[in-house]
């Protein structure tokens, strides 16, 4: 099975513009969560869709929005942007019922200039 | 609400040395538990998971946790650390009903294994 793809990698943005990050999930996952990871405020989760329907929510602004389709393929969105939400975003998806076991993708890479 | 605290952010051992990583919990309710190994520019890895069964869990690459309820710890520890150890560690724990697809992860903890 291919595992989580998340794209782009690395992404470099300037302050005001938005952005939008993809994760694909693997197959037959139908859970999808969302982690932003920082060197000072660490691994934090931001949200997490199951069947299309946001199932959890972390403490972030009203900013970041996310949605998931009908395949399960899920996007994030962050608008307005900060120097702050520069971050390694990850991806995680399980199969949304029982354990809570999460695979991870590789992240994308946001750099706010 | 769950926490997870990972004591030492950075931990040094000589190849061959056991590796003992410490993680202490905080949860309300018995909480699934786990670690996670991110090695430079990629995500994490999940090395093991505690589900309430088994009290001692083994994991990939020989690494192991045990979970003690009278501590709130689960840490991991293995009896040789290869070169190939180098990365960081994260302990998470997950919530319970409705949250238990939110992971809260600790601040991680840095290994560096010596030759």
């Amino acid at each position: 099975k291919a595992g989580v793809t998340q794209t782009p990698r690395y992404l470099i943005k300037t302050r005001g513009q938005q952005v939008t990050l993809s994760c694909s999930p693997i197959s037959g996952h139908r859970s999808v969560s969302w982690y932003q990871q920082t060197p000072g405020q660490g691994l934090q989760f931001l949200f997490e869709y199951f069947s299309e329907t946001q199932r959890n929510k972390g403490n972030f602004p009203g900013r970041f929005s996310g949605r998931q389709f009908s395949n399960s393929r899920s996007e994030m969105n962050v608008s307005t942007l900060e120097l702050g939400d520069s971050a390694l975003y990850l991806c995680a998806s399980s199969q949304g019922q029982g354990v809570n076991e999460q695979f991870f993708g590789p992240g994308t890479r946001l750099t706010v200039l | 609400a769950q926490s997870v605290t990972q004591l030492g952010s950075h931990v040094s051992v000589s190849e061959g040395a056991l590796v003992l990583l410490r993680c202490n919990y905080s949860s309300s309710v018995p909480p699934y538990l786990f670690w996670y190994v991110q090695y430079p520019n990629q995500g994490l890895q999940l090395l093991l998971k505690y589900t309430s069964a088994a009290t001692l869990v083994k994991g990939i690459n020989g690494f192991e946790a045990e979970f003690k309820k009278s501590e709130t710890s689960f840490h991991l520890t293995k009896p040789s650390a290869h070169m190939s150890d180098a990365a960081e560690y994260f302990c998470a724990v997950s919530g319970s009903g409705g949250s238990n697809y939110k992971l809260t992860f600790g601040k991680g903890t840095l290994l560096t294994v010596n030759p």
